[in-house]
C-alpha cells in the first residue's frame, strides 16, 4: 500500500494547455508539499499545505495552482503549460514530530511533465 | 541564492574509496536530513541529526551537524557500487518548511 502516490507518472502535453496532477497520502500526515525538481535535480519548494490550509507559496507563477480537498489529498493545476514547466514534480507529505520540525518527508514517485 | 550550499554536485569514484559530501548554510536550522534518491524514484530518508555537534552512524555512512547547526556532512566509506545515487540534504525551517540542496551525484564504479 503506497504511503504518498501521485498520478499521472508521465504526462506530455501541448504549451497552452492545462493539465492537473493528483496527489494522495495515507500517512495520516497533516502536511503535504509540492516540489519541482529540475534537470539539475534541484528540488524547489512550491508549496505547502497544513491540514487543508495554504501555508508556503514560494513565489510561484499564478498559473500554479494547488488544491486540497481534505488533509489527505493535494492536487497541483497548471494552467497555460510552458515549455519551462516541464520537470519532474514530487509530492511529499510529513507528520507534525516534536515541534513538527524533524519528522521525516514521504515522497511520491513523481510526475515527469513533458510540454512539447 | 540558495539557502543550502551541497558540494560536490558531481562525485565519480573506485569501489573501496571514501568520500565526503558536504552541506552548508548561513543560516541555522532546527534539523538537518540527508536524503537518498534513485532515478525514477522520489527521495527518501537516511538521516535526520538534531543537536550541534551530533554524529550518527548508518552502516558505512557517518553523517555530523555542526557545532552551530549550520553546516552538516556525509562520509561513506569504501564506497560500493549500491551506493549510487543521488544525496539531497535539507534544512527544517520555521512554518514546516523543508528546503533542499542542489544535490550530489554519486557514481560508483566497480
Amino acid at each position: 500500500d503506497t504511503a504518498v502516490s501521485q498520478t499521472p507518472k508521465y504526462l506530455v502535453t501541448q504549451m497552452g494547455n492545462d493539465k492537473s496532477i493528483k496527489c494522495e497520502q495515507n500517512l495520516g500526515h497533516d502536511t503535504m508539499y509540492w516540489y519541482k525538481q529540475d534537470s539539475k535535480k534541484f528540488l524547489k519548494i512550491m508549496f505547502s499545505y497544513n491540514n487543508k490550509e495554504l501555508i508556503i507559496n514560494e513565489t510561484v507563477p499564478n498559473r500554479f495552482s494547488p488544491k486540497s480537498p481534505d488533509k489527505a489529498h493535494l492536487n497541483l493545476h497548471i494552467n497555460s503549460l510552458e515549455l519551462g514547466d516541464s520537470a519532474v514534480y514530487f509530492c511529499a507529505s510529513r507528520g507534525q514530530g516534536t515541534w513538527g520540525m524533524n519528522t521525516e518527508a514521504f515522497f511520491g514517485q513523481g510526475t515527469r511533465l513533458t510540454v512539447v | 541564492t540558495q539557502l543550502l550550499e551541497q558540494s560536490p554536485q558531481f562525485l565519480s569514484i573506485q569501489e573501496g574509496e571514501n568520500l565526503t559530501v558536504y552541506c552548508n548554510s548561513s543560516s541555522v536550522f532546527s534539523s538537518l536530513q540527508w536524503y537518498r534518491q534513485e532515478p525514477g524514484e522520489g527521495p527518501v530518508l537516511l538521516v535526520t541529526v538534531v543537536t550541534g555537534g551530533e554524529v550518527k552512524k548508518l552502516k558505512r555512512l557517518t553523517f555530523q551537524f555542526g557545532d552551530a547547526r549550520k553546516d552538516s556532512s556525509l562520509h561513506i566509506t569504501a564506497a560500493q557500487p549500491g551506493d549510487t545515487g543521488l544525496y539531497l540534504c535539507a534544512g527544517a525551517r520555521y512554518g514546516n518548511k523543508l528546503v533542499f540542496g542542489a544535490g550530489t551525484i554519486l557514481r560508483v564504479k566497480s
